[in-house]
C-alpha cells in the first residue's frame, strides 16, 4: 500500500491567496483526519470524517478554513484567504476504523508558508 | 475532554544506552488506547507502539517498551540500546473508542537526541 498521500509537500503563498491542500487516504480506511502542527500549539486536530461525512470540525480555526471529502479516496483542506499565522505543517491521516486500537496512519505533511 | 502531558521537552542519551520518556494523560473513559509516535527530521509520523488500557501487560516492540500505570495515568516509553536512528520527536497520544470521539489527542512532544 502506498500509504496516505498528501500534496503538495511544500506550499509558499502570499497573504490573501487561496490555498488548497490535498489528501488521498489509504484504501479501505473509513476515517480521515486533518491535523495542523506548529511550534506553539503542537499537533491540533482540525476536522475528521467518517465515511466521507464530517464528524467533528470544532478544531477548524475560523471560517477561512474549509474541508471536503467528496469520495472515499480524496479530501481537500482549503484556506481562503490565507494569513501568515496559517503557516504550519498540515497532516492528513487515515484509520481503518474509529475503534481505539486502530492506529492513525499519517501522510508526510504539507509545509505551508504564508508571506 | 482528554489531555496528554509530556513534561520533558528534550532528552538526550548516549548511543547504546537506555532512555525513558515520560507521559501522563487524563481521561474520564474506562476504555481507551495509548500510542507513541516518532517524528524524525523527515517530518513523517511513525507509529512506535500502542497499549490497550484494559490490558495490564505492558506492550513491547523490539527495543521499545512501555510502562503503563493505569491508576497513575502514566504511560512512559523505554528505548533500549539507543541507536542514532532513534533521534526524533516522540509524541504520546490517547484515543477513546466511543462514536463521535475517535480523534487522537497528542502531547507536546519530547525531542530525543542520541549522543554518539
Amino acid at each position: 500500500d502506498a500509504g496516505v498521500i498528501q500534496s503538495p509537500r511544500h506550499e509558499v503563498t502570499e497573504m490573501g491567496q487561496e490555498v488548497t491542500l490535498r489528501c488521498k487516504p489509504i484504501s479501505g480506511h473509513d476515517y480521515l483526519f486533518w491535523y495542523r502542527q506548529t511550534m506553539m500549539r503542537g499537533l491540533e486536530l482540525l476536522i475528521y470524517f467518517n465515511n466521507n461525512v464530517p464528524i467533528d470540525d470544532s478544531g477548524m480555526p475560523e471560517d477561512r478554513f474549509s474541508a471536503k471529502m467528496p469520495n472515499a479516496s480524496f479530501s481537500t483542506l482549503k484556506i481562503q484567504p490565507s494569513e501568515p499565522r496559517d503557516s504550519a505543517v498540515y497532516f492528513c491521516a487515515s484509520s481503518l476504523t474509529g475503534f481505539g486500537n486502530s492506529p492513525l496512519h499519517f501522510g508526510n505533511g504539507t509545509r505551508l508558508t504564508v508571506t | 475532554a482528554q489531555t496528554v502531558t509530556q513534561s520533558q521537552p528534550e532528552m538526550s542519551v548516549q548511543e547504546a544506552e537506555t532512555v525513558t520518556l515520560s507521559c501522563t494523560y487524563d481521561t474520564s473513559e474506562s476504555d481507551y488506547y495509548l500510542f507513541w509516535y516518532k517524528q524524525p527530521p523527515s517530518r513523517q509520523m511513525i507509529l512506535v507502539i500502542r497499549q490497550e488500557a484494559y490490558k495490564q501487560q505492558n506492550a513491547t516492540e523490539n527495543r521499545f517498551s512501555v510502562n503503563f500505570q493505569k491508576a497513575a495515568k502514566s504511560f512512559s516509553l523505554k528505548i533500549s540500546d539507543s541507536q542514532l536512528g532513534d533521534a526524533a520527536m516522540y509524541f504520546c497520544a490517547c484515543r477513546r473508542t466511543n462514536f463521535g470521539n475517535e480523534k487522537l489527542t497528542f502531547g507536546t512532544g519530547t525531542r530525543l537526541t542520541i549522543i554518539p
